[in-house]
């Protein structure tokens, strides 16, 4: 089954400690992107991958960082978390050949910083 | 500023009728449009989209029209189920931009009536 998963669902975790949350997909996507829903905000990108070893920032991308070093995996890590980085976070991936084609989200991941 | 705009958060509609849910957009470069739907705890999925050289595409119950001129869209739901109680999102892309991703609206939620 064509899937991107992420890991966890759900995290909480204290401000300053280092998280990863984990996006994986099954369908050789070329193009990862990670997005935060917030109420009242919508959908909006924090960074983007383009393909092996190629990321460049969304339109949030301050205290996030990410790396491709493999093309299924695409991991956002936050170094130093704080309480404005509570979010409900999606991982999306679609592929790069032809024209825009659309993507395919993950279930989400809903990180609690306190 | 907000390049994709879903000013009504939330449409109330009554199982059977017409669902009419409206998108505008600022960015002039935007060639490619597409709706998602987005279930509670799930990360939202494909429904249906529309390139700009297009003023309508139809998908089964769906259809969504284009107008360019006005930089608005529209994606119809007749007629209108339970199942179709959901938030949608709108999005736009440049897709000859250089960069990837999505511009989202902030959604409509969509409260089918029985």
């Amino acid at each position: 089954e064509a899937q991107v998963t992420q890991n966890p669902r759900y995290l909480i975790t204290v401000t300053g400690k280092k998280l990863t949350v984990t996006c994986s997909q099954n369908m050789n996507h070329e193009y990862m992107s990670w997005y935060r829903q917030d109420p009242g905000l919508g959908l909006r990108q924090i960074y983007y991958s383009m393909n092996v070893e190629v990321t460049d920032k969304g339109d949030v991308p301050e205290g996030y960082k990410v790396s491709r070093k493999e093309k299924r995996n695409f991991p956002l890590i936050l170094e130093s978390p704080s309480p404005n980085q509570t979010s409900l976070y999606f991982c999306a991936s679609r592929t790069g050949t032809g024209s825009f084609t659309e993507a395919f989200f993950g279930q989400g991941t809903r990180l609690t910083v306190v | 500023d907000q390049q994709v705009k879903q000013n009504s958060p939330s449409l109330s509609v009554q199982e059977g009728r017409i669902s009419i849910l409206n998108c505008d957009y600022t960015n002039s470069m935007f060639d490619y449009f597409l709706w998602y739907k987005k279930y509670p705890a799930e990360g939202p999925t494909f429904l249906i989209s529309i390139s700009s050289i297009k003023d309508k595409n139809e998908d089964g119950r769906f259809t969504v029209f284009l107008n360019k001129s006005a930089k608005h869209l529209s994606l119809h739901i007749v007629p209108s189920q339970p199942g179709d109680s959901a938030v949608y999102f709108c999005a736009a892309s440049d897709s000859g931009g250089g960069a990837d991703g999505l511009t989202f609206g902030k959604g409509t939620h969509l409260i089918i009536q029985p």
